[in-house]
């Protein structure tokens, strides 16, 4: 079984600046994946970035990167330069090959003009 | 380009009416999933098919069933929807490694 636990329900940001939202995880697979998804209101979810468990490297894509903490358990994710269009809701997520994926609560992120 | 596609995007239906909601993709991946949504929370999967194959969550209700007549569609039938079954109803597809590719939701309103 997989839990993912992301501890903050909403977080604020002024435009431009750095904001990092948490998640944590658990899992008993020995090859797993890790995402972070957008969920826009009203609209799709779309792959913000994904993290393979056996590489050592974080993922970065553009202004969004994470920290990958294996030993911890842990899987930020920073957005950099925010922009208002990185309002969204955000979702940690975890699974591996055809499995469905475990998504954590999610964490409401609002950009301040 | 549309890559997976749900119809209908809003779905009124009665309570005890059944229901089917559908998803194609134009990805020909080999996996296919529906998630529920309910407001304000994480999605949940319902089930899941590799290829053929049905996977169901073990928590999934009797009254969800699903079809997958080929590879590029699939279909979530309620049979007798309560009004706890309101909510997003998401199909998602995967190759079978790396990421899903979600599609837009059907929203689904019981009266």
């Amino acid at each position: 079984a997989q839990t993912v636990t992301q501890s903050q329900p909403e977080m604020s940001v002024q435009e431009a600046e750095t904001v990092t939202l948490s998640c944590t995880y658990d899992t008993s697979e020995s090859d797993y994946y890790l995402f972070w998804y957008k969920q826009p209101p009203s609209r799709q979810m779309i792959l913000v970035i994904r993290q393979e468990a056996y590489k050592q490297q974080n993922a970065t894509e553009n202004r969004f990167s994470v920290n990958f903490q294996k030993a911890a358990k842990s899987f930020s994710l920073k957005i950099s330069d925010s922009q208002l269009g990185d309002a969204a809701m955000y979702f940690c997520a975890s699974g591996g090959g055809a499995d469905g994926l475990t998504f954590g609560k999610g964490t409401h992120l609002i950009i301040q003009p | 380009d549309a890559m997976v596609i749900q119809n209908p995007r809003y779905q009124v239906t009665q309570f005890g009416k059944p229901v089917t909601l559908s998803c194609s993709q134009t990805l020909n991946h080999n996996v296919m999933y529906w998630y529920q949504q309910k407001s304000s929370q994480a999605p949940k999967l319902l089930f899941h098919y590799y290829d053929k194959d049905f996977n169901n969550e073990a928590d999934t209700p009797d009254n969800f069933q699903s079809r997958r007549p080929n590879t590029s569609f699939c279909f979530l039938d309620i049979r007798s929807p309560g009004l706890g079954d309101a909510a997003m109803y998401l199909c998602a597809t995967s190759s079978g490694y790396y990421e899903q590719y979600f599609g837009p939701g059907t929203r689904l309103t019981v009266t």
